[in-house]
C-alpha cells in the first residue's frame, strides 16, 4: 500500500492552524497512525486508529478520515510542533508516507 | 506501557555482519506480527521486515531479501533481525515495531 503525503513542506505561523494530508492507495479503514519527528529523534507517537489522540498529546492535534483520505490537524501551532510528520498504515504490513516538514513561515 | 528497546547496532564494513535485537513489554507480544523499519540519514521511514506471530512467516524488502533474516523468540519477548553483507545503504536507525514504530531505535552504519 504506498501511503503519498501532501504537502511535502507547510509553511506556517506560531497560532495559525495547520492541515496536513495523508492519501493511501488503497482502503485502510481506520488503520492509520501519524508521528512527529525532530532532528536526531525517534518518532513520537501522536494519533493511532486514525483519530484517537496517543497518551500525553495535547488536544491541539487531531486526526480524521478513514478509508484513503486521512487528515492531521494542529489548531494552533506552538513553537514546538515545528517538525516533520509522517503517516503509516498498519493494515496490511506497515508502509510510511513520505512525510510533511511544518516550518515557520 | 508499551516499550520497545532496539540494541546490537555498531559501525561495520561493508560485507559485514551485525544482529540486531529488540526486547518489547507492556504487551502480550505473541500475539502480535512484528516488524523491523529503518530511516536512512535525512530520509523517510521504510519498512524492513515483517514476521507473523509463531515465525512461520517472514516477508522481507525487496532490497534485503537473502542477506537479511528476521526471527522472534516468544518467551523472551524479543524480535531479532540478523544482517549479512551488509551495504553503504543499509546504513540507517532500525526501529522495531508493532503496528507502531517504538523505541529510540539502534543505528547501523556500514563504511569502511
Amino acid at each position: 500500500i504506498v501511503m503519498t503525503q501532501s504537502p511535502a513542506t507547510l509553511s506556517v505561523s506560531p497560532g495559525e492552524r495547520a492541515t496536513l494530508s495523508c492519501r493511501a492507495s488503497q482502503s485502510i479503514s481506520s488503520n492509520l497512525v501519524w508521528y512527529q519527528q525532530k532532528p536526531g529523534q525517534a518518532p513520537r507517537l501522536l494519533i493511532y486508529g486514525a483519530s484517537t489522540r496517543a497518551t500525553g498529546i495535547p488536544d491541539r492535534f487531531s486526526g480524521s478520515g478513514s478509508g484513503t483520505e486521512f487528515t492531521l490537524t494542529i489548531s494552533s501551532l506552538q513553537s514546538e510542533d515545528f517538525a516533520v510528520y509522517y503517516c503509516q498504515q498498519y493494515n496490511n504490513r506497515l508502509s510510511f508516507g513520505g512525510g510533511t516538514k511544518v516550518e515557520i513561515k | 506501557e508499551v516499550q520497545m528497546v532496539e540494541s546490537g547496532g555498531g559501525l561495520v564494513q561493508p560485507g559485514g555482519s551485525l544482529r540486531l535485537s529488540c526486547e518489547a513489554s507492556g504487551f502480550t507480544f505473541s500475539n502480535y506480527w512484528m516488524s523491523w523499519v529503518r530511516q536512512a540519514p535525512g530520509k523517510g521511514l521504510e519498512w524492513v521486515a515483517n514476521i507473523n506471530q509463531d515465525g512461520s512467516d517472514k516477508n522481507y524488502l525487496d532490497s534485503v531479501k537473502g542477506r537479511f533474516t528476521i526471527s522472534r523468540d516468544n518467551a523472551k519477548n524479543s524480535l531479532y533481525l540478523q544482517m549479512n553483507s551488509l551495504r553503504a545503504e543499509d546504513t540507517a536507525v532500525y526501529y522495531c515495531a508493532g503496528s507502531i514504530v517504538g523505541g529510540q531505535g539502534t543505528l547501523v552504519t556500514v563504511s569502511s
